[in-house]
């Protein structure tokens, strides 16, 4: 069965480096999708894809995150610099265009800023 | 834009005994409905969802939910569970016209032997 991949699964980070996220989305999926999840609650959408486009990326903290889906297949999200705060689990999920409502989660990301 | 309330943050339940988790939502227009489970470090599994026809629906796992337009509620069902179904909960909301789809804080389901 096709699944959503991520890498990597932890990632244990310093305040104020880098950290980048890799998601490769089922094969012919156009749509994808960037969440973050705080523990305790549920997934809020940073960033959506329409192949290479940016549909909606009105919740992306712009100032230090930045999303790419170059060739409108695999996708990565970056933080620069990260802060305590951005520690939570990212979440990719890809849905197809003939059911763009459906949408298949990874296992995610689990980001932890020190 | 839509909203989700999960009404329990916390279900604790014995072993095959029925369980209800309840989910209430706002919106102006006509909705698509989900729940999915989350196991602990991993995303999320689609349990169920709800777009048009029948206001049953059934899902994996023997859980089913009831989408009530009048209440606006999607409440999620099982008549028996198991050990195996402690999990986190999330029920969902959608706009067919943009795909917008709202999550829930969660319900926590403990079953306990």
């Amino acid at each position: 069965e096709a699944e959503v991949a991520q890498s990597p699964r932890y990632k244990i980070t310093e305040k104020s480096q880098a950290v980048a996220f890799w998601c490769d989305p089922i094969s012919g999926h156009a749509t994808l999708y960037w969440y973050r999840q705080i523990l305790g609650q549920g997934p809020e959408l940073l960033v959506q894809f329409q192949d290479e486009s940016v549909v909606d990326d009105s919740q992306l903290p712009k100032d230090r995150f930045s999303a790419e889906r170059l060739k409108g297949v695999d996708s990565t999200l970056k933080i620069q610099p990260a802060e305590l705060g951005d520690s939570a689990m990212y979440l990719c999920a890809s849905s197809s265009t003939s059911a763009v409502y459906e949408q298949y989660f990874g296992p995610g990301t689990r980001l932890t800023v020190t | 834009a839509q909203s989700v309330t999960q009404l329990d943050s916390q279900v604790p339940v014995f072993e095959e005994a029925p369980v209800e988790l309840r989910c209430n939502y706002s919106s102006s227009v006509s909705v698509y409905l989900f729940w999915y489970v989350q196991y602990p470090n991993q995303g999320l599994q689609l349990l169920l969802k709800y777009l048009s026809g029948s206001t049953l629906v059934k899902g994996i796992n023997g859980f089913e939910a009831e989408f009530n337009k009048s209440q606006t509620s999607f409440h999620l069902r099982k008549p028996s569970v198991h050990i195996s179904d402690t999990a986190e909960y999330f029920c969902a909301v959608s706009q067919p016209v943009n795909n917008d789809m709202r999550f829930g804080a969660g319900t926590r389901l403990t079953v306990k032997p």
